[in-house]
């Protein structure tokens, strides 16, 4: 089983729906983070956590929302979905003792389209 | 602001044609730089961390260096499986944030 599971792997959507993608990792990190990687834009920061009780927001979140249910699991929802969330999301997760050097560990990313 | 620009955005190699890629940064006191690989449906791999200028880290066929201003992915006598898109991040001191690079698409024909 992969360190960082992203469910669901494709998703196809309409315009104003509700949407959750959900990121589950076994790396016993405490550290968790939401990206988007669009064409020519690079990966860009939703949300981040740093542990269950703590959520921040990243340079994008507007038009998301996380939800950090325990320290294994991070869910990003989109709460009424337009076409320009159309992206491949990521997440990612990293060791508040070990950090930078061995840098985040990412899911296998969830391709969305909202149509 | 800070910035990462990586060059070029796409490279095609011979196999074992060595070459290197480019990423210049613009950071507020570096705290560390990052090179991930890429495959096509995959999530980031991490490679390296870099902290100050004149450091050098290596693996297989890869060696990444850097400068107060930029980093190198240098690549000796790549292999076809090195094909991938190489990005690269940068973290300012003070802060959580990476700023990512838009990657640069390596292609590497038998």
């Amino acid at each position: 089983d992969a360190d960082v599971t992203q469910t669901p792997r494709n998703r196809i959507t309409k315009t104003g729906k509700r949407i959750m993608l959900e990121c589950s990792q076994t790396k016993g990190h405490d550290r968790m983070y939401w990206y988007r990687q669009d064409p020519g834009l690079g990966l860009r920061l939703i949300y981040y956590s740093f542990d269950v009780k703590d959520i921040n927001k990243g340079e994008i979140s507007d038009g998301y929302s996380v939800s950090r249910q325990a320290q294994a699991k991070f869910s990003l929802s989109l709460e009424s979905a337009i076409p320009n969330q159309t992206a491949l999301y990521f997440c990612a997760t990293s060791d508040r003792e070990t950090g930078d050097l061995y840098g985040y560990t990412f899911g296998s990313g969830t391709r969305l389209t909202v149509v | 602001e800070d910035q990462v620009t990586q060059s070029p955005e796409a490279l095609r190699l011979q196999e074992g044609e060595s070459s290197s890629l480019n990423c210049s940064y613009t950071v507020s006191g570096l705290r560390g730089l990052f090179w991930y690989r890429q495959d096509p449906g995959k999530g980031p791999e991490f490679l390296f961390t870099l902290y100050s200028a004149g450091e050098e880290k290596e693996k297989e066929r890869l060696k990444a260096t850097l400068t107060k201003k930029e980093s190198f992915l240098h690549i000796t006598a790549p292999k076809p499986e090195d094909s991938a898109t190489y990005l690269c991040a940068v973290q300012g001191a003070g802060t959580y944030k990476y700023i990512f690079g838009t990657g640069t698409r390596l292609k590497v024909l038998a």
